[in-house]
């Protein structure tokens, strides 16, 4: 099973749409979650992390399920600027590497 | 605001040829890390660095790949006999404080031929 999984899309939604991914990870002892977003050939950049409680950042809302051992993202009123790669990532809390899902896809159009 | 510093942003290699990438990582952070992207695949993790030596590494991070901090500002990744598998995008990145707040380079695009 692979340690982090997401579905890879596309999500091709319109401006000012809701889009909503999850992942799913492997290890229960995962301690950090984090959701980095990806431009085409570019750096990952940190979108935000993921609280046990839940987090929001403006139009961006993060849930975990520990028990069910998924994340999810959540984007509101999708802007063009928002399409981009968003890549799932774990650390189990034993060291300090991060292991990155395959990324999901969200296409908003005009 | 502070950025990592990758160098050469795109490099071309024959087969076998031993290539070095350059990282300058942010000045007060203490870890420093390899990972790589070939494209079209997800981002792996390859070494992380922490008081002048490994801390871990990855199953892809063989003999053939070393690392060093020659300077105390540049961290590089040395691939010895590059083969056409090592094709790929590497990120430098670095940390203040481990798997929190971790900031990537843009990368180099490395290209065996």
């Amino acid at each position: 099973r692979k340690e982090v999984e997401q579905d890879p899309g596309p999500f091709n939604v319109p401006e000012g749409a809701t889009v909503a991914f999850n992942c799913t990870y492997s290890n229960s002892a995962s301690q950090s979650f984090f959701w980095y977003r990806q431009d085409c050939r570019k750096e990952p950049k940190l979108l935000m992390s993921v609280y046990s409680s839940g987090n929001e950042d403006g139009r961006f809302t993060a849930q975990l399920n520990r028990a069910s051992q998924y994340i999810s993202l959540l984007i509101r009123d999708s802007k063009l600027s928002d399409s981009a790669t968003y890549l799932c990532v774990v650390n189990n809390g034993n060291d300090y590497k991060l292991s990155f899902g395959a990324g999901t896809t969200v296409t908003v159009r005009a | 605001e502070p950025e990592v510093t990758q160098t050469p942003s795109h490099q071309v290699t024959q087969m076998g040829q031993e290539v070095i990438l350059r990282c300058v990582p942010i000045s007060n952070h203490l870890y420093f890390y390899w990972y790589r992207q070939i494209l079209g695949q997800k981002v792996e993790f390859l070494v992380s660095f922490y008081n002048n030596e490994i801390s871990e590494k990855s199953e892809i991070f063989d003999d053939q790949f070393s690392v060093e901090r020659p300077d105390g500002s540049n961290f590089t990744l040395k691939i010895r006999s590059t083969k056409l598998e090592d094709s790929a995008m590497y990120f430098c990145a670095s940390s203040a404080r481990g798997r929190l707040g971790y900031t990537f380079g843009s990368g180099t695009r490395l290209t065996v031929v």
